[in-house]
């Protein structure tokens, strides 16, 4: 069964720090992609990456960067230098090429920059 | 462009009613999806829709219904409302291919409040 766990529920930082959003998510298909997901206070939900299983290289987009790790099952999102326009929830999203569009969710990050 | 619209706003209604949330995808996106967003938590999949055919459904009773039209446009039907129903109810495009899952562009969605 597909899982993601997003273990933050929520993280507080001072503009300009760094921050890392943990993901782990569990799935048995080999072939399986992940994403991010940012929401911010209006409510709609802002599409940050797409990653699929067999690609494994890091990515940095701006001060935006991802880790992903098949040995730790983990997908985990850093931003830095953060600024106040970061805050918003963030999360986390996994779906088997077997089960289509069917996005599995994880519960969210609640991310705070304070100035 | 336009992106993934959705009527209307906000709706109230009261407990054994019937509800109807209607979703425009982006064009040239085939594929739309419903996501039922209770408050604190992430999107749970309800269903996916292609090309005019139920694709996937989630773990949700047979009172919620929906269909997709030719012009791919989308409408979610929730029969004997309950109070639990109370959402966001967001609706997600996305183009379909043999390539793999592609991302979601998810609209503002639709506030429901049961009484």
């Amino acid at each position: 069964a597909q899982k993601v766990t997003q273990a933050q529920t929520e993280i507080s930082v001072v503009e300009k720090e760094d921050v890392t959003l943990d993901c782990v998510y569990e799935t048995r298909d080999t072939t399986y992609y992940l994403f991010w997901y940012k929401q911010p206070p209006s409510g709609e939900l802002v599409f940050l990456i797409r990653r699929n299983s067999f690609d494994e290289q890091n990515e940095i987009s701006g001060r935006y960067s991802w880790n992903f790790q098949k040995s730790t099952s983990s997908f985990n999102f850093t931003i830095t230098a953060s600024q106040v326009v970061d805050s918003a929830v963030y999360f986390c999203a996994l779906s088997e090429k077997n089960y289509g569009q069917n996005f599995v969710f994880g519960p969210g990050t609640r991310l705070s920059v304070l100035p | 462009d336009a992106g993934v619209t959705q009527s209307p706003t906000h709706l109230i209604k009261t407990r054994g009613q019937h509800v109807t949330l209607r979703c425009s995808p982006i064009s040239g996106h085939k594929s739309v999806s419903w996501y039922q967003q209770v408050l604190g938590q992430g999107p749970q999949f309800i269903f996916q829709y292609y090309e005019k055919e139920e694709r996937g459904r989630g773990n949700f009773p047979d009172r919620f219904s929906a269909r997709q039209f030719p012009n791919y446009s989308s409408e979610l039907n929730v029969n004997a409302l309950l109070l639990g129903d109370s959402a966001l109810y967001l609706c997600a495009s996305s183009l379909v291919g043999t390539s793999g899952i592609f991302e979601q562009f998810f609209g503002p969605g639709t506030r429901l409040t049961v009484l």
